[in-house]
């Protein structure tokens, strides 16, 4: 099991460009999520995807788009990079859980580091 | 809104004890707690639900104060493993889906 994949590892994009970020978790998870992390600020979350077919907003969405391509892809796109985008960003996914814990624990990818000039 | 975390960071040598604290300002179902090496992906530690239920670490234990929105995360007889940064992330009691994490609090072990 390789668990949570990204791609790519590091990317250095110019102000204006757009990317894709791509998410895949072979551990047949219903939910999948995307954080950003910033130094200081903790994991905060762009978008998730409780189950396939279904995406919603986090935290801070503003300038991403979301694919759940299927049960185990979830990309996230920027359309034009800014440099208040620069950060690492990590996918994660989780199964539903059992009687009242809702959603089990998240496992995470090993992170895309992104600088935006 | 996040949780906020105390303290922002911890010096310990290796045996001593740690508490680290989460506190929201919202109505709580679960608390979650992570670790994060440097370099790597936060890493799942225990899951705590309002009523008592807990899930996870061995050799970590945590509390879950829901009338007071809090959660401590105790860490006994410290090793060098543990150096890195803890991240509660909590769970209201609607938007189950949504974990809003802290922003972290970093732990130094030393020999």
């Amino acid at each position: 099991n390789a668990g949570v994949t990204q791609t790519p590892k590091f990317q250095v994009l110019k102000t204006g460009q757009s990317m894709t970020l791509q998410c895949a978790q072979d551990m047949n998870h219903n939910s999948m999520y995307w954080y950003r992390q910033d130094p200081g600020m903790g994991l905060r979350l762009i978008y998730y995807s409780a189950s396939e077919g279904t995406t919603d907003k986090g935290e801070v969405p503003n300038g991403y788009n979301v694919s759940r391509l299927n049960k185990r892809e979830f990309s996230l796109r920027l359309e034009s990079a800014a440099p208040s985008q620069t950060s690492v960003y990590f996918c994660a996914s989780s199964n539903w859980g059992i009687g009242r814990i809702p959603f089990n624990e998240q496992f995470f990818g090993p992170g895309t580091r992104l600088t935006v000039l | 809104q996040q949780p906020v975390q105390s303290p922002q960071a911890v010096i310990l040598r290796e045996g001593e004890d740690a508490v680290i604290n989460c506190s929201s300002s919202k109505a709580l179902y679960s608390v979650h707690w992570y670790r994060q090496k440097h370099g790597e992906a936060p890493v799942f530690l225990m899951i705590l639900l309002k009523g008592g239920e807990q899930k996870g670490h061995e050799k970590i234990s945590a509390s879950f104060n829901e009338k007071k929105q809090q959660s401590s995360l105790y860490l006994t007889a410290s090793q060098l493993s543990y150096s890195g940064t803890y991240f509660c992330g909590t769970r209201g009691n609607t938007g189950f889906q949504k974990l809003v994490f802290g922003t972290g609090t970093r732990l130094l072990v030393s020999p």
